[in-house]
């Protein structure tokens, strides 16, 4: 069964630092991966995904992630922190055959911003 | 750009009444999927539909059911709420069963 690993719960950064947030996922072969981004009370806006290809992928808002296959990581990074990043980060993974499936999600990082 | 759009927003119901909630999905989109995202939870995935087949479930309860109709909209209908069903509820949809595109979600409230 698939699942992802979102270690760190929460993760507070000074604005204008660098960030990088932790995915570890678990499937049998190279699966979809997706990072979404969740403002409070609000839906789930697609920051970026990989498939297949280059393994460092760039998204919306500044943001990039690599994937590493021998490590089954896809972490998510942004170099210069601005306030308005302060939301709710999930790492999710998909399946590659067949699609038409579920996304499995991790529990999610919580990011908070300081001036 | 149209996005997925879910009705209604809010909800409120009582101890088991039934609710339905709505999507539609983003246009030549043929791909719904149903999640339900708990307080302080990952969204946790229900249901989906393909071409108005169910194409996986999840951990959807029995008194849950949903449809999708000839039009690609999908409805998730809810019978005997329990107060454990209060939730963000959200629908996604995908032109591909690939990358999923999330709705801005209906909160329903059981009392």
């Amino acid at each position: 069964a698939q699942s992802v690993t979102q270690p760190d719960i929460h993760i507070t950064v000074s604005e204008g630092a660098s960030l990088e947030l932790r995915c570890n996922y678990s499937y049998g072969a190279t699966p979809y991966l997706f990072w979404y981004v969740q403002s409070p009370g609000q839906g789930l806006q697609l920051l970026l995904k990989y498939f297949s290809g280059d393994t460092l992928v760039q998204g919306i808002k500044g943001f990039e992630a690599e994937f590493k296959r021998s490590q089954s990581s896809f972490n998510l990074r942004k170099p210069s922190v601005h306030w308005s990043d302060a939301a709710e980060y999930f790492c999710a993974v998909g399946p590659t055959s067949g699609g038409y499936q579920k996304v499995t999600f991790g529990i999610g990082t919580k990011l908070q911003v300081i001036p | 750009a149209a996005g997925v759009i879910q009705s209604p927003r809010h909800l409120i119901k009582e101890k088991r009444e039934t609710a339905t909630l709505k999507c539609y999905p983003i246009p030549r989109h043929d791909t719904v999927y149903w999640y339900q995202q708990g307080p302080g939870q990952d969204p946790q995935f229900l249901i989906s539909f393909y071409e108005k087949m169910q194409s996986d479930k999840g951990s959807i309860p029995d008194r849950f059911s949903a449809q999708q109709f000839s039009d690609y909209h999908s409805e998730l209908n809810m019978s005997s709420l329990e107060l454990g069903d209060s939730a963000l509820y959200f629908c996604a949809s995908s032109p591909d069963g690939g990358t999923q595109y999330f709705g801005p979600g209906t909160r329903l409230t059981v009392l």
